[in-house]
């Protein structure tokens, strides 16, 4: 049972507009959500969090939104650029002490901008 | 800035091998983890450690065991491999009290089993 849900697992978008990829979650227990990109035969990069008692987090042209009362995030590129085509995952923590915080991960959405 | 390094980019195995994939961090970190990450699926957790001889498996450990004798190391060993392992392994290191759970991954290791 999935508790982390990317429903597309891919998303084409022109270069210089907003792409929007989500996120939904079923888990209360999350105190943390993370985006992370990830190119072709490269390990993951972290893109940007945000705590589960904030509704946004900016940074530069990223932002991530969450709406809580719905359990849905979701990550804002403007404007998008070639070079953000990659796969993105997005990933809760389950909130807990030290050991037990672990990262649950959603399948990836994969974004093409054309130029 | 965080390093973590994977001794392989690539691998060819044949069935039945055993292989080991090595991964070192540069942070002192407590946490390493190895992931699996195949098309549709997803990053799937093969086991961790957040100290030094210490491991959990997570998600998928059968077929797979790991080492991690210094802090700064964590081997994955795969002890007869199978075919089904052809995969992307990715290697990460997190602080133990890191305040966002923020993982640094490795660039990976593509491993064909043939």
């Amino acid at each position: 049972d999935q508790q982390v849900k990317q429903n597309s697992p891919s998303l084409s978008v022109q270069e210089g507009r907003i792409s929007i990829l989500n996120c939904d979650y079923t888990n209360s227990m999350f105190d943390y959500f993370l985006w992370y990109k990830k190119y072709p035969a490269e390990g993951p990069t972290f893109l940007i969090s945000i705590s589960s008692i904030k509704d946004k987090n900016e940074d530069g042209r990223f932002t991530v939104f969450l709406n809580k009362s719905a359990k849905h995030l979701s990550l804002h590129i403007v404007p998008s650029q070639p070079g953000d085509s990659a796969v993105y995952f997005c990933a809760a923590r389950v909130e807990g002490a030290g050991n037990n915080r672990k990262l649950i991960w959603g399948l990836g959405t994969s974004l093409a901008v054309n130029p | 800035d965080v390093k973590v390094t994977q001794s392989s980019r690539y691998l060819v195995k044949r069935t039945g091998e055993k292989v080991f994939l090595e991964c070192v961090q540069d942070m002192d970190h407590e946490n390493m983890f190895w992931y699996r990450q195949d098309p549709g699926l997803g990053l799937r957790l093969i086991y961790f450690s957040y100290d030094v001889k210490m491991k959990e498996k997570g998600d998928i450990p059968e077929g797979y065991s790991v080492s991690r004798e210094k802090k700064e190391r964590f081997s994955l060993i795969l002890e007869s491999a199978s075919t089904n392992q052809t995969s992307m392994y990715l290697c990460a290191s997190s602080s133990w009290n890191s305040g966002t759970g923020i993982l640094f991954f490795g660039s990976g290791t593509q491993l064909s089993v043939l």
